[in-house]
């Protein structure tokens, strides 16, 4: 089966801009999870998705981040106005089985800098 | 809120045995996870431990005490290949999401 996509893979912005990362969870997953990882940090959850409904975004600053998924498929995940501290790899994984023996699949990610 | 512990770095030479240790303190604990992750790779998913004891995986086992709330991960016959971050993962919501720990460097040497 194919992974799951993201794109685009690197982003460099000034702060103040705006980004947005897109991401395709592998087919027929109902879960989808945006992750902000730091360098040298372990994977954040900002946003989780149960098909097109939010599930947890607890730690989403929704004051400059936004996320969406529409049709209950791909997501894309917005940031505006990109501050210096965004710097860092935003990860999308999917998953199907409520059953976390399963795990969750990873994309390879968007490296962000933000200059 | 949820923390968890493992060291930061770890280093063994090829061929000999590995454990990675994670104490964590959570609310609605649910179960562990294990992921591994090369420099610039995604994390991939290696073991789960929803029950206290041991699960083996071909070289890697994975352990669980929920009444010491630790965990641990042993690498077996390390290769070079292994040489990568590692991540304990609290799971909470039932398992429908999981918080990730700081991660342990693992430098697998000749």
């Amino acid at each position: 089966e194919a992974g799951v996509a993201q794109s685009p893979r690197y982003k460099i912005i000034e702060k103040r801009q705006s980004v947005a990362f897109w991401c395709n969870p592998i087919s027929g997953h109902a879960t989808l999870y945006w992750y902000q990882q730091i360098l040298g940090q372990g994977p954040k959850l900002l946003i989780q998705f149960q098909n097109n409904g939010v599930v947890d975004d607890s730690q989403l600053p929704k004051d400059r981040f936004s996320a969406e998924r529409l049709k209950g498929v791909d997501s894309t995940l917005k940031i505006q106005p990109a501050k210096l501290e965004d710097s860092a790899v935003y990860l999308c994984a999917s998953s199907t089985h409520r059953d976390p023996n399963y795990g969750y699949t990873f994309g390879s990610g968007t490296r962000l800098t933000v200059v | 809120g949820q923390s968890l512990e493992q060291p930061s770095e770890v280093t063994a030479v090829e061929g000999a045995i590995v454990q990675i240790n994670c104490t964590y303190q959570t609310s609605g604990f649910y179960g562990l996870s294990w992921y591994q992750q090369h420099d610039g790779g995604a994390p991939t998913f290696l073991s789960y431990n929803g029950l206290d004891g041991l699960e083996e995986t071909g070289r890697f086992s994975s352990f669980l005490s929920r009444s010491d709330s630790y965990g641990y991960l042993l690498l077996q016959e390390l290769q070079m290949k292994d040489s990568a971050s590692y991540f304990c993962a609290v799971g909470r919501n039932y398992g429908q999401n999981f918080v990730f720990g700081p991660g342990t460097r693992l430098s697998v040497l000749p």
